[in-house]
This record gives structure tokens, sequence and C-alpha cells, in this order.
């Protein structure tokens, strides 16, 4: 079946601009996380969805960071008054508790670049 | 939280030749993954493995969780299995957000 898909592959935006970061989980799956890959920081988790729970947002590294799924399905992370240091590939990821396994897939991540 | 480190850091191999990547985690895990990260940037599944052992192909992967480390095996290296390894580990059950090691960079030599 289709993986996780993520929109768009590419962002390059001005500092101080908002910018909006959309990933389409796996058919089903439950659970929802964001990432992001850095050169300073490597693989860093930033927020958790699972079913209709509160996320955990523990992750973020700042309250210019958000993030929402709508309908337990599509989720869109919004990064408000972008700073250099914003620039990275964000991924996504999705899993469904399986033989009690949380599994998870990622996708191609949104490559995003502040000028 | 959780740490995670992966070693070595780098591996240069002769086509043919076979590999040992490991990890090493700091606490009880409940899940832990093997990612392939190809020239693209894409996180491709290899185990799921947060105990035993497990093969596929060329590869396989065994985690001792009582001593908190597992290992990645590459037999029979291809230039295709260049790229960056990485092993992600999480200890909570219900919430498996994953702590990525800083990963394994795999070159394979013709």
């Amino acid at each position: 079946g289709a993986g996780v898909s993520q929109s768009p592959s590419n962002k390059v935006t001005e500092k101080g601009k908002d910018v909006e970061l959309r990933c389409d989980p796996i058919s089903g799956h439950t659970a929802l996380y964001w990432y992001r890959q850095s050169l300073g920081q490597g693989l860093e988790f930033l927020i958790y969805f699972q079913g209709n729970s509160a996320p955990d947002k523990s992750g973020l590294p700042s309250d210019r960071f958000s993030a929402e799924r709508t309908g337990g399905s599509v989720s869109t992370l919004t990064i408000q008054r972008t700073q250099q240091e914003d620039s990275a590939v964000y991924l996504c990821a999705s899993s469904q508790l399986r033989g009690g396994a949380y599994e998870q897939y990622f996708g191609p991540g949104t490559r995003l670049t502040v000028t | 939280g959780i740490q995670v480190e992966q070693s070595p850091p780098d591996l240069i191999l002769q086509e043919g030749a076979n590999s040992t990547l490991r990890c090493n985690f700091s606490d009880s895990v409940n899940n832990l993954q093997w990612f392939h990260q190809n020239p693209w940037g894409q996180l491709i599944n290899l185990f799921y493995i947060p105990s035993g052992t497990k093969q596929n192909g060329r590869l396989s992967a065994t985690t001792v969780a009582t001593e908190r480390y597992s290992l990645l095996y590459i037999s029979s290296s291809q230039t295709t299995d260049s790229g960056v390894y990485f092993c992600a580990a999480s200890a909570n059950f219900g919430n498996e957000k994953l702590t990525f090691g800083t990963g394994t960079r795999l070159t394979i030599i013709p």
C-alpha cells in the first residue's frame, strides 16, 4: 500500500515568514510522529499524536512550533516567524499497534531552508 | 531519557566484505529499529528488533536486551549498501517516540 507522504518536498522561505508542512500517514495508522534532522542536532523527536489523546509536545523547540492532526489522519506542522536555525529536514512517521509492536514508518521528509 | 550510541561513526569497506555495526542503549527498550538512510534522505526500515535475532537476505540483526546492545550485520557488502545506518530506540510503551543514535556512515568501495 501507499507509504507516508509529505508535502512540500522542499520549501525555501524568508526569515520571519510562517510555513506549514503536511503529513499524510499510512491509512489506518493511529500514531503519528514528527521529527527533524539537522546537521547540528541529528534526528530529534518533535511531537506525537495517538488517536484522540492529547498530543505529546515535549520535543517542540519553541512556542513558534505547533502541530495539529485533523480527523485522526492528516497532520500539519506550523512554524511561525521562521528563523535560520529552523532550517532542517522535517520527517513524519506513522505506526499502528500490531502484535504488540509500534514499528514506525517514515515519509520522505520536507527540506526547509530559511534564508 | 534513553541514550543511544552507535559505533563506529564511519566504516569504509571493499565490496564483498562483511561488516558489523553496533548500537548501545542506556535503558530497557520497548522499541528498537534499524534504518538505512539512502542518498535521497529517505529512512528505509531494516529491522524492528527490541530483542532476539532476525535475518533478511544479506542483513541480520541481534538485540541482547539484558546487555543493552544491538548489532546489525551486513554480509557480502555491495555498493548499494552505502549510506548512513541509524539505530533508534524507545523505552516507553504506548508513546514510542524514538531516540536516534548519530549513525554509522558506511562506504562500500568497488
